[in-house]
């Protein structure tokens, strides 16, 4: 069974632009959270989607929002970039909910904001 | 307010011997708790997991203990070997469905030959 995969793998934007990440689950996994991972934050839940609604939120500002197609393929995007936004962004899928399952990550997108 | 934590930012341990990655969280409301290993410019790689009804659980090398009345896991790698080298995460959820990952912020491993 293939990984998940994100696309794509860099990016570089300039502040003020917008960007949209793109990830595909597992074959098979309904549910797809986003992570930002940053040296002094650590990973950071964005949110979760699961049969294209999101289920679940962090504590980010609203520049930062996903959706989740019909065939569970998710991406998410951020608005007006920050150079704080300057971070590896993670995708993890599991088969149903986030809670007592396992998710597996992607490669990550490495985004540099200039 | 770090929910999971993970005291230590760096461990060498000498191949061949014992690796003890350590973990504490504050919210009682875990009880679903993970180990993912990370190298950089890769995503995190699962390792394994253990629910609040185990005390233990065990994958060939890698075992990782939970203690409940202490809010504490840890991971056991034994032996080490330069591969394990990377940054080991503890990350711990609820079992209902709307409770998110919440990660530590990592504990880099070098295992020196």
């Amino acid at each position: 069974k293939a990984g998940v995969t994100q696309t794509p793998r860099y990016l570089i934007k300039t502040r003020g632009q917008q960007v949209t990440l793109s990830c595909s689950p597992i074959s098979g996994h309904r549910s797809v959270s986003w992570y930002q991972q940053t040296p002094g934050q650590g990973l950071q839940f964005l949110f979760e989607y699961f049969s294209e609604t999101q289920r679940n939120k962090g504590n980010f500002p609203g520049r930062f929002s996903g959706r989740q197609f019909s065939n569970s393929r998710s991406e998410m995007n951020v608005s007006t970039l920050e150079l704080g936004d300057s971070a590896l962004y993670l995708c993890a899928s599991s088969l149903e909910s986030q809670g007592g399952e396992t998710q597996y990550f992607g490669p990550g997108t490495r985004l540099l904001v200039l | 307010d770090q929910q999971v934590k993970q005291n230590s930012p760096s461990l060498s341990v000498q191949e061949g011997r014992i690796s003890i990655l350590n973990c504490d969280y504050t919210n009682s409301m875990f009880d679903y708790f993970l180990w993912y290993k990370k190298y950089p410019a890769e995503g995190p790689t699962f390792l394994i997991s253990i629910s609040s009804i185990k005390d233990k659980n065990e994958d060939g090398r890698f075992t990782v203990f939970l203690n409940k009345s202490a809010k504490h896991l840890s991971l056991h790698i034994v032996p080490s070997q330069p591969g394990d080298s990377a940054v080991y995460f503890c990350a711990a959820s609820g079992s209902s469905g709307n409770t998110p990952l919440v990660f530590g912020k990592g504990t880099r491993l070098s295992v020196i030959a």
